[in-house]
């Protein structure tokens, strides 16, 4: 069964702050999207990387493939209370258009 | 162009009782995947369908079906419903043909089992 951890599971901090997600897993992966969700919808697409090391830049966030293809990274610079929400990064499984879910990190900018 | 939407977005049943949910795709999307969303399990896969056809599936019992259209809108469909089916169920669109193709969620459909 292939699985995705994600680390920290909850992050508190302050306006201003810089944070990293990670996500890991001991599978290769076609593909890794990261998400942010708010209570009552449903995930967002934040950005896709699709080629080991590839690093994309959107705003105050980066994102991060692991070499490998089975880790990624999201770094948020200087956050703002709108940064909010339920960060998820999911794996695409190689050769099936199936998509695996991390376990999710739930962030509380505070003002 | 219009989002994915899900209706109904609410819905309350009572043990036993079977309920189908509604997925319309993005335009020109012919993949439709659904998720079970719960607290202490995350977002898991249900199945994926292409086409018309089932592409994938999930761990989940028989009780969990779907199918799709011609027009690539998909219907899920619970059976017998148990408490432990109380969840956010998400459908998601994409282009569906590469396995790296942007999925694009819909709001959500909150069914609670009574």
């Amino acid at each position: 069964t292939q699985l995705l951890e994600q680390s920290p599971q909850f992050l508190s901090i302050q306006e201003g702050e810089n944070l990293t997600v990670y996500c890991n897993s001991s599978s290769v992966f076609s593909s890794l999207q990261w998400y942010r969700q708010e209570p009552g919808e449903g995930p967002v697409l934040l950005v896709t990387v699709v080629t080991g090391g590839e690093v994309k830049k959107l705003k105050r966030l980066t994102f991060q493939f692991g070499d490998a293809r089975k880790d990624s990274s999201l770094h948020i610079t200087a956050a703002q209370p709108g940064d909010t929400g339920l960060y998820l990064c999911a794996g695409g499984v190689i050769g099936t258009y199936k998509y695996i879910f991390g376990t999710g990190t739930r962030l509380k900018v505070l003002a | 162009k219009a989002g994915v939407t899900q209706t109904p977005r609410y819905l309350i049943k009572t043990r036993g009782q079977q309920v189908t949910l509604s997925c319309s795709p993005i335009s020109g999307h012919r993949s439709v995947s659904w998720y079970q969303q719960t607290p202490g399990q995350g977002l898991q896969f249900l199945f994926e369908y292409f086409s018309e056809t089932q592409r994938n599936k999930g761990n989940f019992p028989g009780r969990f079906s779907g199918r799709q259209f011609s027009n690539s809108r998909s219907e899920m469909n619970v059976s017998t419903l148990e408490l432990g089916d109380s969840a956010l169920y998400l459908c998601a669109s994409s282009l569906g043909v590469t396995d790296y193709n942007e999925q694009f969620f819909g709001p959500g459909t909150r069914l609670t089992v009574l």
